[in-house]
This record gives structure tokens, C-alpha cells and sequence, in this order.
């Protein structure tokens, strides 16, 4: 069973609204989490960290959030635009340890 | 630009073949991971060097095996291909190899296909 657990697979959104994705891990206790970018065929791109004891972090129009007592994080997108259309992908690491545990990631599309 | 860079960005070769990808981390960094990609899954973890040394290990394959270099470049060997090895394989790199807060930066890929 993977670790870390993405919501909704995928979803469709018109331009300038918002959505939240959801991450929910098991991995406990954990090192930091994770939200990357990634468009299609392209390498990810890091768009927030957050240690443990964070509650949020904010990436222009990007804003993560994390419970560490639920075990778990959301993305939320703001007044999103055609080329917030990428895959989202949730990772966290292990403390002492340099495991990563990724999420299968949602993919977004943002139509106009 | 990440400033990782992957040769080659595409491999096509058939099934039983050996081959080698490439990656050059950004300047400064010390730690190398390899990912792979296949269709419709998540990045799969493979393997992690740190300055030159294996420092964590993924679901690599037996066939599979890596290297850092005294330059810091890494190579990735895949031996005795498959078809289900077709996939998109990264590189990323990071200042350190330790499970904190760094950023990992990813190259844009080698897209690997195995006919």
C-alpha cells in the first residue's frame, strides 16, 4: 500500500477558479513534505516544503497546508490559469533517512 | 532551467540491449537521485549518491546500476533490457544528501524506449 495517498486523481477546472487537492500519508514521523509541479514530459518543479511543524506555505498563487495530526496536507491553487494544467505530486521524507515517498499525483486541467 | 542536465533525451533500443544515461547536477550540488517514470505511475525512486558514495537505495533492479564520479556527474546503467523498462528516467540533485529540507532540482528526463 502506497504511503502516501493523492485526491482526486484528476479534476477539471475552468480558468480563474480555485481548487484543493488533497495528500494524505502514513509516513510517521516524517522529515518535511513535499508539493512538485510537474507538466507533461518535463522533469518536477518544487513548488512548497514544509517541515513538520509547519501549518502552511505559500508559492505565488500556490498555498500548501499540512495537519500533522490527521496526516494531512492540501494544495490549494488560486485563480488558476491555463498553465497551472500539470501534474501535482505530493512527497514526503523520512527522518534520518533519505527515502522519499511519492504520491501517484493529480493531474489538473484548467480549461478556458 | 533547473540546471541539471540529462543526456540522452531520447534511447530507443531493443530488448536485451545495455545502455547508459547521463546527468551532470547543478553546480554545487553533491547529491545525485535517480527516478523513473513509466506511464500512468508515479515517480518510482531508484537511487541516491552523495559526494561519490551509494547513500540510499529505491526499488532499482538488479539490472540496473549506478555511479557518481569524482566530478560529481552520475551515470545510470540499464543491462539486459525489457520492455516494461520503457519509462522516463530522472535525475535530480541537491546540496545535501540529508533527509531535511532541500530542495531536490530535477533534469528535464531521458525518455527511454525499449522495443
Amino acid at each position: 500500500k502506497n504511503q502516501v495517498e493523492q485526491s482526486p486523481q484528476s479534476l477539471i477546472i475552468l480558468e480563474g477558479k480555485n481548487c484543493t487537492l488533497q495528500c494524505n500519508y502514513t509516513v510517521s514521523p516524517f522529515s518535511n513534505l513535499r508539493w512538485y509541479k510537474q507538466d507533461t514530459g518535463r522533469g518536477p518543479v518544487s513548488l512548497t516544503i514544509m517541515t513538520f511543524s509547519e501549518n502552511t506555505k505559500s508559492n505565488g498563487r500556490y498555498t500548501a497546508t499540512l495537519d500533522a495530526d490527521t496526516k494531512q496536507s492540501s494544495l490549494h491553487i488560486t485563480a488558476s490559469q491555463l498553465s497551472d494544467s500539470a501534474s501535482y505530486i505530493c512527497v514526503v521524507s523520512w527522518p534520518n533517512d533519505y527515502k522519499l515517498s511519492f504520491g501517484a499525483g493529480t493531474t489538473v486541467t484548467v480549461r478556458a | 532551467d533547473s540546471g541539471v542536465t540529462q543526456t540522452p533525451k531520447h534511447l530507443i533500443t531493443a530488448t536485451g540491449q545495455r545502455v547508459t544515461l547521463r546527468c551532470s547536477p547543478r553546480s554545487g550540488d553533491l547529491s545525485v537521485y535517480w527516478y523513473q517514470q513509466s506511464l500512468d505511475q508515479g515517480l518510482q525512486f531508484l537511487i541516491q549518491y552523495y559526494n561519490g558514495e551509494e547513500r540510499a537505495k529505491g526499488n532499482i533492479l538488479e539490472r540496473f546500476s549506478a555511479q557518481q564520479f569524482p566530478d560529481l556527474h552520475s551515470e545510470l546503467n540499464l543491462s539486459s533490457l525489457e520492455l516494461g523498462d520503457s519509462a522516463l528516467y530522472f535525475c535530480a540533485s541537491s546540496v545535501d544528501g540529508g533527509a531535511d529540507a532541500y530542495e531536490q532540482y530535477f533534469g528535464p528526463g531521458t525518455r527511454l524506449t525499449v522495443t
